[in-house]
């Protein structure tokens, strides 16, 4: 299954500021997607990413507040911007993985003060 | 409106009793999966369902997929205190790349 480097792990941020979350596979996939899991929760798809063309976003979740990158087929950048602390969450990326299955990155737990 | 129900969300049990949670939906999916999520950690695939009515066995862990592929559960015996942690079912619409998550269940196995 794949294997998914995710950076940085945690961090804590001023409010106002924005924070770019990374994400690299160790294989070529086509899809990418970005989760949130606020304290406590589940996770919620934020956007589905594909390499070449704008990246998909789920009710609730816009491009301005959550830009996403995939300059390649292993690469994926998640920007959190103009913070506030409810964006303080777990982010989260994932690619699917064999047949049925998806692997997830460590995550990045994100506060912001 | 969330489509994956899953219950119970806190479970708190003392080791050696049996449990089951559940994970279900009005809408059918072409397969459903289990994680198991680690303080700290991404979750982890425990197992993938596919077809209506399939078992699947892990150790102590049993996992069923209902007959209409909308519901599934997944039943631990003689729960250890290694057993805790948040388990998460996800489910995969027809048609769709993406994963809908249920709300977890937070299970804590007392010694």
């Amino acid at each position: 299954s794949a294997v998914i480097s995710q950076k940085p792990s945690r961090d804590i941020c001023q409010r106002g500021t924005s924070l770019t979350i990374q994400c690299q596979v160790d294989s070529q996939v086509t899809m990418m997607f970005w989760y949130r899991q606020q304290p406590g929760q589940s996770l919620t798809l934020i956007a589905t990413a594909n390499q070449g063309s704008e990246a998909t976003y789920e009710s609730g979740f816009v491009i301005d507040k959550f830009p996403i990158s995939r300059p390649n087929l292993t690469f994926s950048t998640l920007t959190v911007s103009n913070m506030s602390p409810e964006d303080s969450s777990i982010y989260l990326c994932s690619v699917r993985s064999g047949d049925y299955g998806y692997t997830f990155g460590s995550g990045t737990r994100l506060t912001v003060v | 409106t969330q489509l994956l129900e899953q219950s119970p969300q806190f479970l708190s049990i003392q080791e050696g009793e049996n449990l089951t949670v559940y994970c279900n939906s009005s809408s059918v999916f072409s397969s459903l999966q289990w994680y198991r999520q680690e303080p700290g950690e991404g979750p982890v695939l425990l197992v993938t369902v596919v077809t209506g009515g399939e078992v699947k066995k892990l150790k102590r862990l049993t996992f069923q997929f209902g007959d209409a592929r909308k519901d599934s559960s997944l039943h631990i015996t003689a729960a250890q205190p290694g057993d805790t942690g948040l388990y998460l079912c996800a489910g995969r619409i027809q048609g769709a790349q993406k994963l809908v998550f249920g709300q977890g269940t937070r299970l804590t196995i007392n010694p």
